[in-house]
């Protein structure tokens, strides 16, 4: 009865590679987010869906698209990965747009050698 | 400039020992301020929401507290099992996403 999962839970791959990280909730809740933990363990967030709609979008290179087929799934492709894209990446999500009580995600360890 | 500062950055307790942790942040109108625990190699779990200056929440043997500048987290005679990186988070008015402090991370020892 996992509330947000995300599969990998470990990638390891080659500079120039593309990639994608799946991220599925089975909570009903309206927005999705994708956050990036990096080595110091600082959380930031990427992106953040509403109802399949991107509402957030910070500044991240575009090789990073996210795609949501419908409520309950956000995914993440990244193009031509590079070493600093080597990081945690967690999915979340909560009721609504509002922001409140969010719930990650185990969290996806992307190595870029 | 960090909108949400926390400290200590790293914070070494004896079992029994109660502390507390800061979360300050620089932007007015805030919506929300959010308290997470993070465990080693597992995502964020969420504790407390505060909204407005005087609110105070508990659970278990922690009580977030709220200001109109900064936020603690008071640990009353923590265990080993307290020990994780706690996350303290900002919701800012507009549609601006929530902003994380860096964390401090508590170890409990026995």
């Amino acid at each position: 009865d996992t509330a947000v999962s995300q599969t990998p839970k470990y990638l390891v791959t080659q500079m120039g590679n593309d990639k994608s990280i799946k991220c599925e909730q089975n909570l009903g809740h309206d927005t999705m987010y994708w956050y990036k933990q990096d080595s110091k363990k600082f959380l930031k967030i990427m992106f953040s869906y509403n109802n399949k709609e991107l509402i957030i979008n910070e500044t991240v290179p575009n090789r990073f698209s996210p795609k949501s087929p419908d409520k309950a799934h956000l995914n993440l492709h990244i193009n031509s990965l590079e070493l600093g894209d080597s990081a945690v990446y967690f999915c979340a999500s909560s009721q609504d747009a509002s922001g409140n009580e969010q719930f990650f995600g185990p969290g996806t360890r992307l190595t870029v050698l | 400039e960090d909108q949400v500062t926390q400290s200590p950055e790293a914070l070494r307790l004896q079992e029994g020992e109660s502390s507390s942790l800061n979360c300050s942040y620089t932007v007015s109108g805030l919506r929300g301020l959010f308290w997470y625990r993070q465990d080693p190699g597992k995502g964020p779990e969420f504790l407390f929401t505060l909204y407005s200056a005087g609110e105070e929440k508990e659970k278990e043997r922690l009580k977030a507290t709220l200001t109109k500048k900064e936020s603690f987290l008071h640990i009353t005679a923590p265990k080993p099992e307290d020990s994780a990186t706690y996350l303290c988070a900002v919701l800012y008015s507009g549609n601006t996403p929530l902003v994380f402090g860096k964390g401090t991370r508590l170890s409990v020892i026995a």
